[in-house]
């Protein structure tokens, strides 16, 4: 199964600044269409998950614009530009790329 | 709007059976594949299974193989997910979730399953 490693566990960010996710997965997510199928979803509190980020820079309907995507070979970042309280929460990757999907562990965004 | 509404969760003992229920609506439910996740109360999210549009192909995770079967019904825009000879770790919110592993763009609110004598 694809390994997606997240970092870091924990993000301690100070509203107003910006903060980044990191997910390596560790092989090549790029599907045989040429498509790279990495979502991000974001899980505040108590809530469902709910999809950011698809196909590593997509941002869905309603998402704010100061969410992010971007990719590196198998390294992915999902970056926030400026904090804000409503983003505090889980943020999850995932892979669909190989069977069977397999999601990063998780990291936890919190405000100092 | 789309919404999906799962259902049909609760406790039950180790090996027991539980049928779960996703009722869709606010999209055409048989253009799309077909999603279950879970979650371990506390834990990370977890790959279920999928299903296709006409239900001719389901997908599942290897350690749920010949326990859980995913079905779908159309005409009642409707997803399933029945589980057998259910274990202590099956416990989870499970979810239903539109889309494949490609997609996965919109998600219910979870029913839980808790699986303990």
């Amino acid at each position: 199964d694809v390994v997606m490693t997240q970092s870091p566990l924990s993000l301690p960010v100070t509203l107003g600044q910006p903060a980044s996710i990191s997910c390596r997965s560790s092989q090549s997510l790029v599907y045989s269409d040429g498509n790279t199928y990495l979502i991000w979803f974001q899980q505040r509190p108590g809530q469902s998950p709910r999809r950011l980020i698809y196909k590593v820079s997509n941002r869905d309907s309603g998402v704010p614009d100061r969410f992010s995507g971007s990719a590196s070979g198998t390294d992915f970042t999902l970056t926030i530009s400026r904090v804000e309280a409503e983003d505090v929460g889980v943020y999850y990757c995932m892979q669909g790329t190989h069977w069977p999907p397999t999601f990063g562990g998780g990291t936890k965004v919190e405000i100092k | 709007e789309v919404q999906l509404v799962e259902s049909g969760g609760g406790l039950v003992q180790p090996g027991g059976s539980l049928r779960l229920s996703c009722a869709a609506s606010g999209f055409t439910f048989s253009n799309y594949w077909m999603s279950w996740v879970r979650q371990a109360p506390g834990k990370g999210l977890e790959w279920v299974a999928n299903i296709k549009l006409d239900g001719s192909e389901m997908y599942s995770m290897d350690s749920m193989k010949g326990r859980f079967t995913i079905s779908r019904d159309n005409a009642k825009n409707s997803l399933y997910l029945q589980m057998n000879s259910l274990r202590a770790e099956d416990t989870a919110v499970y979810y239903c979730t539109r889309g494949s592993a490609w997609g996965a763009d919109y998600w219910g609110q979870g029913t839980l399953v808790t699986v303990s004598s």
